[in-house]
Parts: C-alpha cells; sequence; structure tokens
C-alpha cells in the first residue's frame, strides 16, 4: 500500500497556463507538507497544513494555492504557470510536527 | 540565518570501504535533526531522527551521531544498493525543517 501518493507523476505544460497536483495519504496523519526541489536537489518548504492550520512560506507566490477536502488530502493549485515553476514538487505527511515526515515519489512539472 | 551544509557533494566509494558524510548546521532552537536517503525518481526515505548532542542511532550498515555542530552519518562496508542521495534535514524552533543540499553516494562493485 502507497502511503503518500501524488498524481499525476510527470506533468508536461505551457506558460500560463492552470494545473493541480493532488496528493492523499493513507497514515492518519494529521499534517501534511508541500515542498518544492530545484534542480540543485535542496528541498524548499512551500505550505504545512495541520488541522485547518495553513502555514504558508513567506517566498511562495500567492499563485501557489493549496487545497484540502479532508485530512487526508492536500492538492496544490497553481495559477499561471512561469518557466520558473518547473521543478519537482514532494508532498509529505507526518503525524506531529515533531515526527518524522513521509514523503511521496513526486510529480516532475516541466513548463514549456 | 538558520542554514545546513552537507559535505561532500559526492563520494564514490569501492564496494566494502567504509567512509563518513557530515552535516553541519547553524540552526536557533534545535528540535531534532533528520537523516533521508532519496533514490533517483523518488522521495526521500527516512532513516534516523536525533535529538540530542552524543545520541546515536544505527541501521544495518548506517549509524548516525550528532553533536551541538554537526551530525555524520558513517556508512560500514557500503554495498551497491547503498547508493542514492543522502539529505540531512534540521528541525528550527517553529518545527520548520531545513534541508541540506545531499551528498550523492556512489557504491561501485
Amino acid at each position: 500500500d502507497t502511503a503518500v501518493s501524488q498524481t499525476p507523476k510527470y506533468l508536461v505544460t505551457q506558460m500560463g497556463n492552470d494545473k493541480s497536483i493532488k496528493c492523499e495519504q493513507n497514515l492518519g496523519h494529521d499534517t501534511m507538507y508541500w515542498y518544492k526541489q530545484d534542480s540543485k536537489k535542496f528541498l524548499k518548504i512551500m505550505f504545512s497544513y495541520n488541522n485547518k492550520e495553513l502555514i504558508i512560506n513567506e517566498t511562495v507566490p500567492n499563485r501557489f494555492s493549496p487545497k484540502s477536502p479532508d485530512k487526508a488530502h492536500l492538492n496544490l493549485h497553481i495559477n499561471s504557470l512561469e518557466l520558473g515553476d518547473s521543478a519537482v514538487y514532494f508532498c509529505a505527511s507526518s503525524q506531529t510536527g515533531l515526527q518524522p515526515q513521509h514523503f511521496g515519489d513526486g510529480t516532475r512539472l516541466s513548463i514549456l | 540565518e538558520d542554514q545546513v551544509t552537507q559535505s561532500p557533494e559526492a563520494l564514490r566509494l569501492q564496494e566494502g570501504e567504509s567512509s563518513s558524510l557530515n552535516c553541519s548546521y547553524t540552526v536557533s532552537g534545535l528540535r531534532g535533526l533528520f537523516w533521508y536517503r532519496q533514490d533517483p525518481g523518488k522521495g526521500p526515505e527516512f532513516l534516523f531522527t536525533l535529538y540530542s548532542a552524543g545520541e546515536e542511532k544505527e541501521k544495518e550498515r548506517l549509524k548516525a551521531t550528532l553533536t551541538k555542530k554537526e551530525s555524520f552519518l558513517h556508512i560500514t562496508a557500503p554495498k551497491p544498493e547503498d547508493s542514492a542521495t543522502y539529505l540531512c534535514a534540521v528541525q528550527d524552533s517553529n518545527y520548520q525543517l531545513i534541508w541540506g543540499a545531499g551528498t550523492k553516494l556512489i557504491i561501485k562493485p
């Protein structure tokens, strides 16, 4: 059973489009996260979401918005995609903020 | 500013050749230090958490240690399947994880 699953695995689209990435976790965790991993492999936190409390990294453009229909899902919606948005996006979850995070396999986003 | 630096960027070893990876950090109010392994095309996989200086954790051929300024991941008699990128992350007083860029480990048979 996949613990944290993301779809799609690959996403190729044109500049200016709007796209969404879905994330689901079946671990019963309370906290979910979105990360961006750039070409230099640095993982940068974008959002964390816990019991309807959203913590936003201030460097994230407001074109990015997380949406959580329930505790097991945290989707990422991106408006007006730009070339610089090309990266691998990872979803993760943890039981609490202190516990290790479990990651999905990532969504590779390529902007043409 | 909170920062995590991993060295070396890449390390090539022969099978059976032991070595260590380094993770040095500056962070206000360290809550924990995490080691992860990342294979190509996959998400990071959790290995260890260390909470206080002097703590050590072991798993198979891997052993992680922690001081007040750095952590080491020791690899004893590695095998080709240990090849991966090893990531270090520290958790600050706000529970945010700050990640290093990783060390790419290649074990040649």
